[in-house]
């Protein structure tokens, strides 16, 4: 079966660094999407991968991994405002979107 | 400002009820979508349609079902309400297949 796997919540501090895995299988592969989505929200795209390496977006960089089937999201400088849900989605053979459970990241003054 | 509306914003639905949630886009895009969001799951895609004209199941159609008479919009129909339906949905749409998904603001849906 298909499968997404991200931790169900984190915490960290505001002004450091926090990293959200994500770790997926698939039937087949098309991309992956990170999604922003704050209580009560709708969700918001924040990235894309569909080759290896690193894109870096501000203070948000999203890293891809294809033959590991792992991805993360790499966000710098916290502020309390990026305290949210982010939820992973793996495009699949059939161009069909794969989503995990969402990590809600909790930042602490 | 260009986007996507949903409504109602939300609803209390007796069980056995119909209920139609609306869905519009002014984007243009060819492709639209209904998922579903509850507590410790992921978004499971109920119905979508690709173009004008055509629709297609999802993970969790049951239940559920969807017309594109045009581009613009794509509601969505609970023919006799269960309490498992009780969910908040979203209406997205996208530009093509590896697009990303554009979101409604979501529908709250109790259904007693």
């Amino acid at each position: 079966g298909q499968n997404i796997d991200q931790p169900t919540e984190m915490t960290a501090t505001e002004g450091a660094i926090v990293q959200i895995n994500c770790t997926y299988q698939t039937s087949g592969f098309n991309g992956l999407f990170w999604y922003q989505q704050h209580a009560g929200e709708a969700p918001t795209f924040l990235s894309y991968n569909v080759l290896d390496g690193l894109e870096e977006k501000g203070r948000f960089s999203s890293f891809l991994s294809r033959s590991k089937g792992y991805s993360y999201l790499l966000l710098k400088e916290l502020q309390m405002k990026d305290s949210a849900s982010y939820l992973c989605a793996v495009m699949d053979s059939n161009y069909q979107l794969i989503w995990g459970a969402g990590t809600k990241l909790i930042i602490k003054p | 400002i260009a986007g996507i509306t949903q409504a109602p914003t939300s609803q209390i639905l007796a069980a056995g009820r119909r209920m139609t949630l609306r869905c519009t886009q002014d984007m243009r895009h060819n492709a639209m979508y209904w998922y579903r969001q509850d507590l410790g799951l992921g978004l499971r895609l109920i119905h979508y349609s690709n173009t004008a004209g055509t629709t297609g199941k999802g993970e969790v159609p049951d239940g559920y079902s969807v017309s594109r008479a045009n581009t613009d919009d794509f509601p969505l129909t609970l023919a006799s309400a269960v309490p498992s339906q009780t969910s908040v949905y979203f209406c997205a749409s996208s530009d093509s297949q590896n697009s990303p998904l554009h979101f409604g603001n979501g529908t709250r849906l109790t259904v007693t």
